[in-house]
């Protein structure tokens, strides 16, 4: 089975530049998440799907983020305009979460660097 | 304000004997405690999930206590590997939700 899938894998773009990050859940998960992983912080939760709607975006951390789930198969998040301090690895995970506390399956992440 | 902590410092050991990494929380009250572990490059991959009222799970090498008074999660590797070297991650869930706060992990090294 192909687990979470994400694209592109790195991504280097210049501060200003909208960046948009992909990613497609596990077929079958009803709940979709974006983490952000740095040295510093950790692994912080941005924000989570459930059914396709937002539950949680608690975590944004500005109004430059935002993300969108159109179908179960696809999410976005974009940051507009980008600045140096968002470079990080950004993780998608999606879980059967509905069902007895599922565990959460990580894709492989997208490695972002702002110049 | 609630914190996990888990040693920021590599955890070396040498080949055949039991790896054991510590996590330690504050202001917390978990109903769950998972444990994931991630390699350079990928995403964590989940191995291990421990209730609260559950003071001990194994899985083949790998055991996981869970200790609410003490707020202390250990997790062990029996007869390690150089291919169990990775970073280990904690996360917790609170009741109710299945949201897990995650650790910033230990990383492991098993030399041969």
């Amino acid at each position: 089975d192909a687990g979470v899938i994400q694209s592109p894998r790195h991504e280097v773009t210049e501060m200003g530049q909208e960046v948009t990050l992909r990613c497609k859940p596990i077929s079958g998960h009803n709940s979709l998440f974006w983490y952000r992983q740095t040295m510093m912080r950790g692994l912080e939760l941005l924000i989570y799907f459930n059914n396709n709607v937002p539950i949680d975006d608690s975590g944004m951390p500005e109004d430059r983020f935002s993300a969108k789930m159109p179908n179960a198969s696809f999410s976005t998040l974009k940051i507009q305009p980008s600045e140096p301090r968002d470079s990080a690895v950004y993780f998608c995970a999606s879980s059967l979460a509905s069902q007895n506390l599922k565990p959460q399956h990580f894709g492989d992440g997208t490695r972002l660097s702002i110049l | 304000s609630q914190k996990i902590e888990q040693n920021s410092e590599a955890l070396n050991i040498q080949e055949g004997k039991t790896a054991t990494l510590t996590c330690n929380y504050t202001n917390y009250s978990p109903a769950y405690l998972q444990w994931y572990r991630q390699d350079p490059g990928r995403g964590p991959v989940f191995l291990l999930l421990i209730r609260e009222n559950e003071k001990e799970k194994r899985k083949e090498r790998l055991k996981v206590t869970f200790d609410t008074t003490l707020k202390q999660s250990l997790f062990h590797i029996t007869a390690s590997q150089p291919a169990d070297s990775a970073t280990y991650l904690c996360a917790l869930i609170s009741g109710g939700s299945y949201i897990p706060t995650f650790g910033r992990g230990t990383s492991l090294i098993v030399h041969p």
